[in-house]
C-alpha cells in the first residue's frame, strides 16, 4: 500500500526566506505527483503536477522536483510572502491496474511571518 | 470558468438523519472523485466515477454510504443513517481523462458536515 509522508508537519518562516517542503512515498510506480495548496475552509488548489518521466516543474516562485527512484519530491518556494501561508499537500497517482486514485500526504502547514 | 461546485457548504444534523451532499463537476471532465478529510486520517478517497460509472468504491467506509452520478453534471453522496463519526469535510473533485496522466484534479470548496 502506498504511503505518503510529509515533513515537517508545520513550518514558520520570516517573509522573504526561501524554503523547501519535503514529500516521500513508498511505492515508486507512480503516474505523477501533484502539489496542492489548501487554505482554511477551502478546497485544494493544484499548484504543480510532475509526470513520472519528468524531474521538475516550475511555476512562478514555485519549483517542484521529483526523484522517483528514491521516492522523494520537494517543493521549493522562493522569496516567501505572507500570502503563501497555507497547508501544502503532496499526492501521488498510482500507475497499477485501472486505479486512478491519489494518495495524499498529511500536509505541511506553512506560516510566513510579515 | 466555474469550478467544481458543492452544496451545501455546511450541514449540521442529528445522528440518524439522512444526509445528501451534492456536486457539480467542471463541464467536460470525465472523472469525478469524492474525498473525506479529517484531522485524524487526512484526505481519503471514498469513490470515483469515470463517465458516470462508479469505478472504485473500496474507500466507502460502510453500507451507510452511497454515491450516484445520474449524469455528467451531477453527483450525490448520501449517508443514511448518519453517525457522529461521519463528521468531516467532504470534497468533490473532477478531472479530464487521465490516460496521458497529466491532468490535475480540481477540487470544490467542500461540505463541512457535523453530526450531533
Amino acid at each position: 500500500k502506498q504511503e505518503v509522508t510529509q515533513i515537517p508537519a508545520a513550518l514558520s518562516v520570516p517573509e522573504g526566506e526561501n524554503l523547501v517542503l519535503n514529500c516521500s512515498f513508498t511505492d515508486s510506480a507512480i503516474y505523477n505527483l501533484q502539489w496542492f495548496r489548501q487554505d482554511p475552509g477551502k478546497g485544494l488548489t493544484s499548484l504543480l503536477l510532475i509526470q513520472s518521466s519528468q524531474r521538475e516543474q516550475t511555476s512562478g516562485r514555485l519549483n517542484a522536483s521529483l526523484d522517483k527512484s528514491s521516492g522523494r519530491s520537494t517543493l521549493y518556494i522562493a522569496a516567501s510572502q505572507p500570502g503563501d501561508s497555507a497547508t501544502y499537500l503532496c499526492a501521488v497517482l498510482l500507475s497499477s491496474g485501472s486505479a486512478r486514485q491519489l494518495t495524499f500526504g498529511s500536509g505541511t502547514q506553512l506560516t510566513v511571518l510579515p | 470558468d466555474a469550478g467544481v461546485i458543492q452544496s451545501p457548504r455546511h450541514e449540521v444534523t442529528e445522528m440518524g438523519q439522512e444526509v445528501t451532499l451534492r456536486c457539480k463537476p467542471i463541464s467536460g471532465h470525465d472523472y469525478l472523485f469524492w474525498y473525506r478529510q479529517t484531522m485524524m486520517r487526512g484526505l481519503e478517497l471514498l469513490i470515483y466515477f469515470n463517465n458516470n460509472v462508479p469505478i472504485d468504491d473500496s474507500g466507502m467506509p460502510e453500507d451507510r454510504f452511497s454515491a450516484k452520478m445520474p449524469n455528467a453534471s451531477f453527483s450525490t453522496l448520501k449517508i443514511q443513517p448518519s453517525e457522529p463519526r461521519d463528521s468531516a469535510v467532504y470534497f468533490c473533485a473532477s478531472s479530464l481523462k487521465q490516460g496521458d496522466s497529466n491532468q490535475p484534479q480540481h477540487f470544490g470548496d467542500g461540505t463541512r458536515l457535523s453530526i450531533l
